[in-house]
């Protein structure tokens, strides 16, 4: 069956210092990749999406992902941290064919240390 | 609206209750989704409709769930007999024509059995 990892439930970093966030993948093909974040009491506000061709992809709030096909993965990176960035990201996939159908993470907790 | 409109935001019900959650997706969305997400978790697909044709129910947990999309907009999920481990947020979430458009997220109904 599909399945997403996120290694960390729970990372702390600087403001201002680099972040990366991993996601790994379980699945034959190269499936649907995105990033969310949920603020407490919010919604998922979509960062990212990869379906095909460049395999490093821009998001929104200075967020990029890199899918690398030979370690089945989707790292979530920004180069400097913002304490508005403080949140919980979440991994997911979504198998072709199956629309909406999206596979979470567990999701990583960010906290940001003034 | 501008964006996915959930209600209520939040609902507590007695255990054997029945509940009702109501989303408004965006005006001219055709793909509907909801999403249950436990305490800690990622969130967990339910079912997804397009315009008012229920295309994939497969992660419905039980026959006690049940949702409608009668007219192709507003659409209603229904837990009968309402049970602790039915606890969470219940996420929808809205798409003009699938995963190349993204997917919007509401800001959820948290719903405690107790």
């Amino acid at each position: 069956a599909q399945s997403v990892t996120q290694p960390d439930i729970h990372i702390t970093v600087s403001e201002g210092a680099s972040l990366e966030l991993r996601c790994n993948y379980s699945y034959g093909a190269t499936p649907y990749l995105f990033w969310y974040v949920q603020s407490p009491g919010q919604g998922l506000q979509l960062l990212l999406k990869y379906f095909s061709g460049d395999t490093l992809v821009q998001g929104i709030k200075g967020f990029e992902a890199e899918f690398k096909r030979s370690q089945s993965s989707f790292n979530l990176r920004k180069p400097s941290v913002h304490w508005s960035d403080a949140a919980e990201y979440f991994c997911a996939c979504e198998v072709g064919g199956s629309q909406g159908n999206l596979i979470f993470g567990k999701g990583t907790k960010l906290s940001v240390k003034p | 609206g501008a964006g996915v409109s959930q209600s209520p935001r939040y609902k507590v019900a007695k255990r054997g209750q029945d509940v009702a959650l109501r989303c408004d997706p965006i005006s001219g969305h055709v793909s509907l989704f909801w999403y249950q997400q436990a305490l800690g978790q990622g969130p967990e697909f339910l079912t997804y409709f397009q315009n008012e044709a229920q295309l994939d129910k497969s992660g419905l947990p039980s026959d006690r769930f049940f949702a409608e999309r009668p007219e192709g907009s507003v659409s209603t999920l229904k837990i009968q007999r309402t049970q602790q481990e039915d606890s969470a947020v219940y996420l929808c979430a809205s798409s003009w024509q699938g995963r190349d458009y993204g997917y919007t997220f509401g800001s959820g109904t948290r719903l405690t059995v107790v």
